[in-house]
């Protein structure tokens, strides 16, 4: 079965701060990948996806993720956070071969201080 | 292009009582997802459906939960009988085709259950 491991459950940095947030996945197949970022109050929104092609996905907000397909790892960073980053950050994949549901980590609560 | 609708945003409801959750997809998306969410956890996929039909239901529950996506109308997501366990977050997702391609799914702003 697949699942998606988020390693941090809550991360707290100052501005200015470069941002790494840890994702991996178990899947043997063809997936797509992830991710989803909730501010508080709001909906998710999709922040990268990563279909095909370039293992380095660039997202809006200035994040970017790369895809590390031998260590099913789909990391997601930032060189430099601001406040408006605080959210709920959530790493996910769906599997291309099966119906189309999307498997979602636990999240990583992001704190930025000002 | 108005985004996924659901409503209600907030639903109240007694043990034993029943909850229905609503979800329009985006215009020109035909398939819909729906989601839960419990406290402090990650989004659980619950139901896949296109119109008419129920495509995964892998992730519903056994008993007490339905959905379907009819021809005309909003997808619903039934709840019977709720118990306090079902107070969650419920989020609907749409998307314009499935299974192989390379489609994103766009998220409504849930629907918060709180069962007391």
């Amino acid at each position: 079965a697949q699942s998606v491991s988020q390693h941090n459950h809550h991360v707290i940095l100052s501005e200015a701060a470069s941002l790494e947030l840890g994702c991996n996945y178990s899947y043997g197949g063809t997936v797509n990948l992830f991710w989803y970022v909730q501010y508080p109050g709001q909906h998710l929104q999709l922040l990268l996806k990563y279909f095909s092609g370039d293992p380095l996905v660039k997202g809006i907000k200035g994040f970017e993720a790369e895809f590390i397909k031998s260590k099913f790892s789909f990391n997601l960073r930032k060189p430099s956070v601001q406040w408006s980053d605080t959210a709920e950050y959530f790493c996910a994949v769906n599997a291309v071969s099966s119906a189309s549901k999307i498997i979602f980590g636990s999240g990583t609560r992001l704190s930025i201080r000002p | 292009n108005a985004g996924v609708m659901q409503n209600p945003r907030h639903l109240v409801r007694r043990r034993g009582q029943e909850a229905r959750l609503r979800c329009s997809p985006m215009k020109g998306h035909s398939h819909v997802y729906w989601y839960r969410q419990l406290p402090e956890e990650g989004l659980k996929f619950m139901v896949y459906l296109q119109k008419e039909n129920i495509i995964d239901e892998s992730g519903m529950p056994k008993e007490r939960f339905s959905a379907e996506f009819p021809k005309e109308g909003p997808s619903i997501l039934r709840i019977q009988q709720v118990v306090r366990g079902d107070s969650a977050a419920y989020f609907c997702a749409s998307s314009p085709g499935g299974t192989g391609g390379e489609y994103e799914q766009y998220f409504g702003p849930g629907t918060r259950l709180t069962v007391t």
